[in-house]
């Protein structure tokens, strides 16, 4: 079975803090991760990571796939009041496109 | 948001009764999914289409089923609800078989009395 962990489970920061989420796996047939951001409504994509894309950045957010280490990160700079949400891990293994997520890393941040 | 709609956006029920949510997309994607999410649980895969009258389980399908008639319509049946069943649910489409990403519909809160 697929298992997804994230940590920490919740986080609270000041605006302007870097912050760094965590999310490790056991996936058979690893095929990507990906992260998602939820507000209080549908998760929306941030990143996929794959073996053949380890890094993506995308402004203040990036994100690194450790592939030896079953693991990910997700780096936020100088953190706004607007990122505040639940940041979401998933992974996709073997053939069927499956996502499993993690329970998700709630991040407060406070002016 | 992907072109996913999904119906009724909330609605509240009573324990026994039939429910049936609504994914409709306006892209022709082939892939879609239902997940359910709950404190403590994160988001759980119910079941999955891949394709006009294709479908699979997820691993929390007990107490659902699916059909998939059209492939922009993806319904999902609770035949007796229960309070366990309680949560929100989101539909997913996936855009092709070059990528993994999902993207997901704006979600139903289902209360089961």
């Amino acid at each position: 079975e697929d298992k997804v962990v994230q940590s920490p489970l919740s986080l609270v920061v000041h605006e302007g803090d870097t912050v760094t989420l965590n999310c490790s796996y056991e996936v058979t047939n690893f095929r990507s991760l990906l992260w998602y951001k939820q507000e209080k409504k549908a998760p929306t994509f941030l990143f996929m990571l794959t073996s053949s894309g380890i890094e993506k950045k995308s402004g203040r957010l990036s994100s690194i796939l450790d592939k030896k280490e079953l693991s990910s990160i997700l780096n936020i700079t100088a953190t706004q009041t607007g990122d505040s949400a639940i940041y979401l891990c998933a992974v996709v293994g073997g053939s069927n496109y499956k996502l499993t997520f993690g329970k998700g890393t709630l991040l407060t941040v406070n002016p | 948001d992907a072109g996913i709609t999904q119906s009724p956006r909330h609605k509240v029920t009573e324990t026994g009764t039939p429910v049936t949510l609504r994914c409709h997309q306006t892209e022709n994607h082939r892939y879609m999914y239902w997940y359910r999410q709950d404190p403590g649980h994160g988001l759980r895969l119910i079941h999955y289409s891949y394709g006009v009258k294709d479908t699979d389980k997820g691993e929390v399908s007990d107490g659902y089923s699916v059909s998939r008639s059209k492939t922009e319509d993806f319904l999902l049946t609770l035949e007796s609800a229960t309070s366990s069943q309680t949560s929100v649910y989101f539909c997913a489409i996936r855009p092709g078989q070059i990528t993994d990403t999902q993207y997901f519909g704006p979600g139903t809160r289902l209360t089961v009395l």
